[in-house]
């Protein structure tokens, strides 16, 4: 079975600092690993995606996320916040036997202060 | 217009009625899901169809039940509601392609039981 975990269900950062958010899985396969994003009162937007080619993967608005097998992590970072980037950020996990199915984590609630 | 829509955005029932929710996709895509979202548990797949003559149940079916009333349209009902089926409900769609694709979500449908 797989599974993710999304450590902190609520980070806050100051405008123009480092976003950090990070993102655990468990695969007993090869994993394919995803970021989407909620903004408010919307539904999911892919940020980006590791599909097991280069572990270092840079998506929309800035973002981008390093695969590390010997962590079993995908942690997402921006190197400096704007306020647009408040909003709710999922990770999800399949595999190539899941037919597509994404297994989610709990998400983890992004504030940007001023 | 919106890619993936979703009706009605929100709606409140009492307990023991019946429910559709419609999702309606112009996307051309042959994968439809539909998930769940609560507060501190993320999304969670209730049933996925890839394409109009093969439909499965997800993590969480029971108590649900799904239509593919075409390649466009993926339909999810709830037979006889109860409180805890209280949530946001979100529809996505995917190309078809493996499970490297990108799902494509609508804005959801806020339901609530009473």
């Amino acid at each position: 079975a797989q599974s993710v975990t999304q450590l902190g269900s609520h980070v806050s950062v100051s405008e123009g600092a480092l976003v950090l958010l990070r993102c655990n899985y468990s695969s007993s396969v090869p994993p394919y690993l995803f970021w989407y994003v909620q903004y408010p009162n919307q539904g999911l937007q892919l940020l980006l995606k590791y599909t097991s080619a280069a572990t270092l993967v840079k998506g929309i608005n800035g973002f981008e996320a390093e695969f590390k097998k010997s962590e079993t992590s995908f942690h997402l970072t921006k190197p400096s916040a704007h306020m647009s980037d408040a909003a709710e950020y999922f990770c999800a996990v399949t595999s190539y036997n899941q037919g597509g199915k994404l297994i989610f984590g709990q998400g983890t609630e992004l504030s940007v202060k001023p | 217009d919106a890619d993936v829509t979703q009706t009605p955005r929100n709606r409140i029932t009492k307990t023991g009625k019946r429910i559709m929710l419609e999702c309606s996709q112009t996307k051309g895509h042959d994968r439809m899901y539909w998930y769940r979202q609560d507060p501190g548990l993320g999304l969670r797949l209730i049933y996925y169809s890839f394409d109009v003559k093969d439909i499965n149940k997800g993590e969480i079916s029971d108590g649900y039940s799904v239509s593919r009333q075409a390649q466009a349209k993926f339909s999810l009902s709830l037979e006889s509601a109860i409180p805890n089926q209280t949530a946001l409900y979100f529809c996505a769609t995917s190309v078809g392609q493996g499970s490297t694709d990108t799902q494509y979500f609508g804005p959801g449908t806020r339901l609530t039981v009473l």
